[in-house]
């Protein structure tokens, strides 16, 4: 069974101060992982994709690297509109259908001005 | 840009009642889900369809159908609430890329609450 573990659950940042989150899987062939940010009352909203040990994505603020069992979101620099929840999901090729996905709880973090 | 709307944002209905959620995508995507969020649970897959008039169970079935009667929309019926359905629900649509990763992308979401 495909698990996905998100770590820290919460995390308070002060504006500037750099951090990572978490993000611990295991999937039977791994097809996809996706980092979404949510923010409160709305739908999670695309931020990368990557597939294969050693990627890395970047956007802003927000970069994004992949080894054989985790990922990192790493934020540099964050900004108090960075505050949101970041959740992980894997979609692996063993599904019956290959394209669900199965998230991880999610990591809220908050950044103080 | 994706855009994939959901009928409405709140809903208010009474224990018992049919209740219909509906989500329209405008991508021609073939991949289409349904999912209830709740604190401390994540997201939990419904339903999903892969083409029209087909559909799959997911991971919480129970209580919930659905319908696909044309490729842009798909619809999530309670066909009789209950307080415990009580949550956010999301629908996400996604294309079929074959041996590519097939990312999917989320409406804004439907918070319903049943009394």
């Amino acid at each position: 069974e495909d698990q996905v573990t998100q770590s820290p659950e919460a995390l308070r940042l002060q504006e500037g101060e750099s951090s990572s989150l978490n993000c611990s899987y295991t999937v039977s062939g791994l097809r996809g992982l996706f980092w979404y940010r949510q923010d409160p009352g709305k739908g999670p909203e695309f931020l990368f994709t990557l597939y294969s040990a050693g990627e890395e994505k970047e956007k802003e603020r927000l970069k994004a690297t992949l080894t054989k069992k985790e990922s990192f979101l790493h934020i540099t620099a964050p900004k108090p509109e960075d505050s949101a929840t970041y959740l992980c999901a894997v979609q692996a090729w063993n599904n019956n259908a290959g394209n669900m996905l199965t998230f991880g709880g999610g990591t809220r973090l908050m950044v103080k001005p | 840009d994706v855009k994939v709307t959901q009928s409405s944002r709140y809903l208010v209905k009474r224990t018992g009642e049919k209740v219909f959620l509906e989500c329209v995508q405008d991508m021609d995507h073939e991949n289409m889900f349904w999912y209830r969020q709740d604190p401390g649970l994540g997201l939990r897959l419904i339903y999903f369809s892969y083409d029209v008039k087909m559909k799959e169970k997911g991971d919480i079935p129970e209580g919930y159908s659905v319908s696909r009667e044309k490729k842009e929309r798909f619809s999530l019926i309670l066909e009789s609430a209950s307080t415990n359905q009580t949550s956010m629900y999301l629908c996400a649509s996604s294309p079929d890329r074959g041996q590519y990763q097939e990312t999917q992308y989320f409406g804004p979401g439907t918070r319903l609450l049943v009394l």
